[in-house]
């Protein structure tokens, strides 16, 4: 069973355009997160939520809104799609909302722009 | 948050071992030490961590000096299939984890 699953795993669309990546988590963890991952391989979270919550909302464009419907689910949702929106997403849980614990990612979407 | 330093990448033979260190020189009193590993087209995984010493797991040790503000993981007998980026990672509570850029180790036969 996967533990935290991601949709799409390709994602290809015109600039302008608006899409929706959704994840997924089965471990019944609390926190789900999103991250950026451009082409420098640089990883930088966008969101947090705890209990469907936002706890962590880093210097994001506000085309970017994370949903949460429930604790097991973080969607993101992104409008008026840009060049450099294309990157891969990953998104992640953990237990709790602390850096001590253990992240555990999925597979990531990797969204071109065209 | 600590700022870290990790050398942008390393190579290796089958079989070193492999040191890898992460400075964090302003690190805090409640900061813990995370390691993650990604592998190409594959979200990071969680490799170990530490506050203090020395620790160790069946993949890695992890070794943390008394001022705390470097840390050394380190892989036994590497494979192939360590070849990977690893990210050093500082930070507690509630604080936000950096990834950085982290470390491309490549492993050659």
């Amino acid at each position: 069973d996967t533990a935290v699953s991601q949709t799409p795993k390709y994602l290809v669309t015109q600039m302008g355009n608006d899409k929706s990546i959704k994840c997924e988590q089965n471990l019944g963890h609390d926190t789900m997160y999103w991250y950026k991952q451009d082409s420098k391989k640089f990883l930088k979270i966008m969101f947090s939520y705890n209990n469907k919550e936002l706890i962590i909302n880093e210097t994001v464009p506000n085309r970017f809104s994370p949903k949460s419907p429930d604790k097991a689910h973080l969607n993101l949702h992104i409008n008026s799609l840009e060049l450099g929106d294309s990157a891969v997403y990953f998104c992640a849980s953990s237990q709790e909302a602390s850096s001590y614990n253990e992240q555990f990612f999925g597979p990531g979407t990797r969204l071109t722009v065209l | 948050l600590a700022k870290t330093t990790q050398p942008i990448s390393m190579d290796s033979y089958e079989g070193q071992e492999v040191n890898i260190t992460c400075s964090h020189n302003n690190i805090a009193t409640n900061d813990y030490i995370t390691w993650y590993q990604q592998f190409p087209s594959q979200g990071p995984r969680f490799i170990i961590q530490g506050y203090k010493t020395k620790v160790t797991n069946e993949v890695a040790s992890l070794f943390i000096p008394a001022d705390r503000k470097s840390s050394t993981l380190s892989l036994p007998r590497v494979s192939l299939s360590d070849t990977a980026v690893y990210y050093c990672l500082v930070g507690s509570g509630y604080s936000t984890l950096t990834f950085g850029k982290g470390t491309m180790l490549l492993v050659s036969p």
